[in-house]
């Protein structure tokens, strides 16, 4: 596709169950970040891979919070034994090369933990 | 450390006033980008501009404009002739060793 598609748009996830978020970024492009988006708030750096290789992972809140990219292309946000602080829009991007290149947004996947 | 300030929560213009959003931001690094993206109401973020820690010149397109000062760790970004479709969320941003986001600028222009 022309952008960075996420799946689902939304979901609800009852607390304690384990979700899965799904980025499909431009193609050709080699870095891919996931960022946490609270309500009112700026998007929070989750993670950041180059290719398969994820460079940076401190932005990872818990040990619930795991991402891949196993074949330097689609990337899984998966969250295990959500809590109702983990709501927020998962926003994925990804960029030509590189942090320092222009970084090309989906439209997010909205969480909420009830 | 990186950080992104933008003081600014939340503005509000009256259609074709002028309106300039500030931000500050701080690094220990010698090479990094400042990115301005705007979020409207449908969520995603649309990148508006990039530039290097090298190159302090002053950038116009169109109504957009950027003032870019080392000497006082600004990036402040201004519209001229505000219209309602620039109504969305401003978000600076910081690329030194990962990409850093302000807390956004909310701009609400009224009819």
């Amino acid at each position: 596709g022309a952008g960075v598609s996420q799946s689902p748009r939304y979901k609800v996830a009852k607390r304690g169950q384990d979700v899965a978020l799904r980025c499909d970024p431009i193609s050709g492009h080699v870095s891919l970040f996931w960022y946490q988006q609270a309500l009112g708030q700026g998007p929070e750096f989750l993670t950041y891979f180059q290719n398969e290789a994820q460079l940076d992972k401190s932005g990872l809140p818990s040990d619930r919070f795991f991402a891949e990219r196993p074949e330097g292309s689609v990337s899984t946000l998966k969250i295990q034994r959500t809590q109702q602080e983990d709501s927020a829009v998962y926003l994925c991007a990804s960029s030509l090369q590189g942090i320092w290149t222009e970084a090309f947004f989906g439209q997010g996947t909205r969480l909420t933990v009830v | 450390a990186q950080k992104v300030t933008q003081a600014q929560t939340e503005i509000s213009v009256v259609e074709k006033e002028d309106v300039t959003l500030d931000c500050v931001y701080e690094t220990r690094d010698t090479t990094y980008y400042l990115f301005w993206y705007k979020q409207p109401p449908s969520g995603e973020l649309v990148f508006l501009i990039r530039r290097n820690s090298f190159d302090e010149q002053n950038e116009i397109s169109g109504r957009y404009s950027w003032n870019f000062q080392k000497s006082t760790s600004s990036f402040n970004f201004t519209i001229t002739a505000s219209q309602v479709v620039d109504s969305a969320v401003y978000f600076c941003a910081l690329s030194a060793n990962n990409l850093f986001f302000g807390t956004g600028t909310r701009l609400t222009v009224i009819p």
